[in-house]
């Protein structure tokens, strides 16, 4: 079965330092990559996708994640956070015809002012 | 995009007892889901909701449990059937406007449910 692991459950960063969050998945086939945000007091939404195409995707906010096959990965990274970049962040995937996601576990990310 | 609805934003349900949780969307959907998500766990699938037949289920959930209406694209109901307390969770329901996998799946507010 597939499963998506996150490596960190909890990260704390002073703004202005460089954020990678790791996301690693099982399955042999063709994945759709996902990872949403869930803000304080706010709904779950897309920050960034891949599907085909160039690994290297750039999503909202400053956001940008790649997809390394080999290594079945899809690392989020961003160069410089903000005290508003505090949310809980999720990694996802769905096989390329299957709308069902199987997620991660979620980072909980905290940005010292 | 979808703007979604839920109803309640949260209850608290004595043992034994049922909720219904309401799913308004603000557009016509194919595709709807409803998620759990337990305290410090992530999201699981329930079901995918069905417009005219019968939902979908995840393993683990069954309809008697989890009784799903969708009458109509824009609307869908969970129940969740004579709770307990391990029914204590975020129940979650989300869409996807696309007709492909790769499509943003948009999410609705959630409903807190504890369960004493």
């Amino acid at each position: 079965a597939q499963s998506v692991s996150q490596h960190n459950h909890h990260v704390i960063l002073s703004e202005a330092a460089s954020l990678e969050l790791g996301c690693n998945y099982s399955y042999g086939g063709t994945v759709n990559l996902f990872w949403y945000v869930q803000y304080p007091g706010q709904h779950l939404q897309l920050l960034l996708k891949y599907f085909s195409g160039d690994p290297l995707v750039k999503g909202i906010k400053g956001f940008e994640a790649e997809f390394i096959k080999s290594k079945f990965s899809f690392n989020l990274r961003k160069p410089s956070v903000q005290w508003s970049d505090t949310a809980e962040y999720f990694c996802a995937v769905n096989e390329v015809s299957n709308y069902q996601l199987i997620w991660g576990a979620g980072t909980k990310l905290i940005i010292k002012p | 995009s979808a703007v979604i609805s839920q109803k309640p934003s949260r209850d608290i349900c004595q043992r034994g007892t049922s909720l219904t949780i309401q799913c308004q969307v603000d557009s016509q959907v194919t595709m709807m889901f409803w998620y759990r998500q337990q305290p410090g766990q992530s999201l699981t699938l329930i079901a995918t909701a069905n417009q005219g037949s019968e939902a979908t289920y995840e393993s683990g959930f069954v309809i008697d449990k989890f009784p799903i209406s969708r009458p109509n694209l824009t609307f869908s109901t969970l129940t969740v059937s004579n709770m307990s307390p391990e029914d204590s969770s975020i129940y979650l329901c989300s869409v996807n406007t696309g007709r492909q996998a790769y499509n943003e799946q948009f999410f609705g507010p959630g409903t807190r449910l504890t369960v004493l």
